[in-house]
């Protein structure tokens, strides 16, 4: 069973870094894309970005709201993903979806985490 | 870069059929996928490759996509289909792309 269990959600002060964890099991890390999706309070879905699978060399993609602050990497020992964000902003609070990627043409995010809940105060 | 856009709210009576629609430039060539979110839980793959379903999801849901527009359509609509829908597409410069989502209510 794939299972995805997103950690590190913090309350945290703005200018500041945080780091969330999303633990994988059920699968291959490194034969999937693993990536990150947020949702502001009331909000919808917000792509944050990936990194892709072995087959894809394992690059990263980002939105263009988050690139160069934050970036996603992965340990495939440990079957573990990393949301890394620097330069947190109070725009950046949300619920932080860890999200399974597959490529069928085009990529789909077939399993979710329950979501860890990020707040950037002033 | 890519955008969607998806009507805020649609509502529908139970056992009616509704039809959620996702907008977007030439949307026809690309994968449209569909994302169900019932309140505080987290979203669910609902169709994926335009018309396909996963495992598990009940047979009243498909998709369909062509010229600029996808569409989820719900047959039968039960009190449980109440939630969010989000479209998905793929675009090459800009990643995953999000419609802005649709509010189901099943009067």
């Amino acid at each position: 069973e794939v299972q995805l269990v997103e950690s590190g959600g913090d309350f945290i002060q703005s200018g500041r870094s945080l780091t969330l964890s999303c633990t994988a099991s059920g699968f291959n890390v490194g034969d999937y894309a693993v990536g990150w999706v947020r949702q502001a309070p009331g909000k919808g879905l917000e792509w944050v970005g990936f990194i892709r699978s072995r087959d894809f060399r394992g690059t990263e993609q980002y939105a263009a709201s988050v690139k160069g602050r934050f970036t996603i990497s992965r340990d495939t020992s440990k079957s573990i993903a990393y949301l890394h964000m620097n330069s947190l902003r109070t725009e950046d609070t949300a619920i932080y979806y860890c999200t399974r990627g597959t490529y069928r043409g085009s990529y789909l995010l077939d399993f979710w985490g329950q979501g860890t809940l990020v707040t950037v105060s002033s | 870069s890519y955008e969607l856009s998806q009507p805020p709210s649609v509502s529908v009576s139970p056992g009616q059929t509704v039809r959620i629609t996702c907008s977007g430039d030439k949307l026809g060539d690309k994968y449209a996928c569909w994302y169900q979110q019932r309140p505080g839980q987290s979203p669910v793959l609902v169709v994926y490759q335009d018309d396909r379903r996963p495992s598990g999801i009940p047979q009243r849901f498909s998709g369909s996509n062509s010229g600029n527009t996808a569409t989820l359509t719900i047959n039968g609509t039960q009190a449980m289909d109440e939630a969010d829908y989000y479209c998905q597409a793929w675009d090459i410069s800009t990643g995953v792309v999000f419609g802005g989502g649709t509010k189901l209510t099943v009067l």
